[in-house]
């Protein structure tokens, strides 16, 4: 099956600085997905970016589906960045639109 | 517009008993995925269901059973629960059964057995 794989695992950072997820994926997709995991387990949606670029205020992010990678950027961070981020795919051709998630990234953002 | 809700937040169960979570998708959406992420690790999908019809099930024994209902909330039950079985239990709602649509995850539930 198709292999999704994040880096770095663990990211520390002070609040301000800016940073670059990585989401390498094995195979082609139909959907990919950034994620915030909050400390109290929440996911909330941040992107849904099968191809191309989009930006939402400090966040942008960028798949190109040819290659098979994504990143995530976060720009002058804050101690609210803090969690884990997750990038999630749904393989090409499935017969069923179930997300496969990596390991994650974990974010803490220092004051 | 209401977002995913799930019920209950926590819930401490003992080895052997039986167990039933609750979700409600979000308004709009007829399709509901249940997600189990165990600690440390990314959440893994664990079945679909898609006007109230099983839609996909990925590798959880049968032990691991789900509904829906018309108005397109969801249950999940285990049966027999384990020790491994402890864990973040995410629903997820989209509008249609497809693989090109955005999904968004209720609060989860919080299983601990002893």
């Amino acid at each position: 099956g198709i292999q999704v794989e994040q880096s770095p695992p663990d990211l520390i950072l002070q609040e301000g600085a800016n940073s670059t997820l990585r989401c390498n994926f094995s195979d082609s997709v139909n959907n990919l997905q950034w994620f915030h995991q909050n400390p109290w387990g929440q996911l909330i949606n941040l992107f849904y970016i099968p191809s191309g670029t989009k930006q939402n205020g400090r966040l942008s992010a960028t798949t190109v589906a040819t290659e098979r990678y994504s990143l995530l950027y976060i720009s002058s961070s804050q101690t609210t960045d803090s969690g884990v981020y997750f990038c999630a795919v749904v393989p090409y051709g499935g017969s069923q639109g179930n997300l496969i998630f990596g390991k994650g990234t974990k974010l803490s953002v220092k004051p | 517009e209401t977002g995913v809700t799930q019920s209950p937040t926590h819930l401490i169960k003992t080895r052997g008993q039986q167990v039933t979570l609750r979700c409600s998708s979000q308004s709009g959406h007829n399709t509901v995925s249940w997600y189990q992420q165990a600690l440390g690790q990314g959440p893994q999908f664990i079945f679909q269901y898609y006007r109230e019809e099983e839609n996909g099930r990925g590798n959880f024994p049968p032990r691991f059973s789900g509904l829906q209902f018309p108005n397109y909330s969801s249950e999940l039950n285990v049966n027999a629960l384990e020790l491994d079985d402890s864990a973040l239990y995410l629903c997820a709602s989209s509008s249609g059964q497809g693989n090109y649509n955005e999904q968004f995850f209720g609060p989860g539930t919080r299983l601990t057995v002893l």
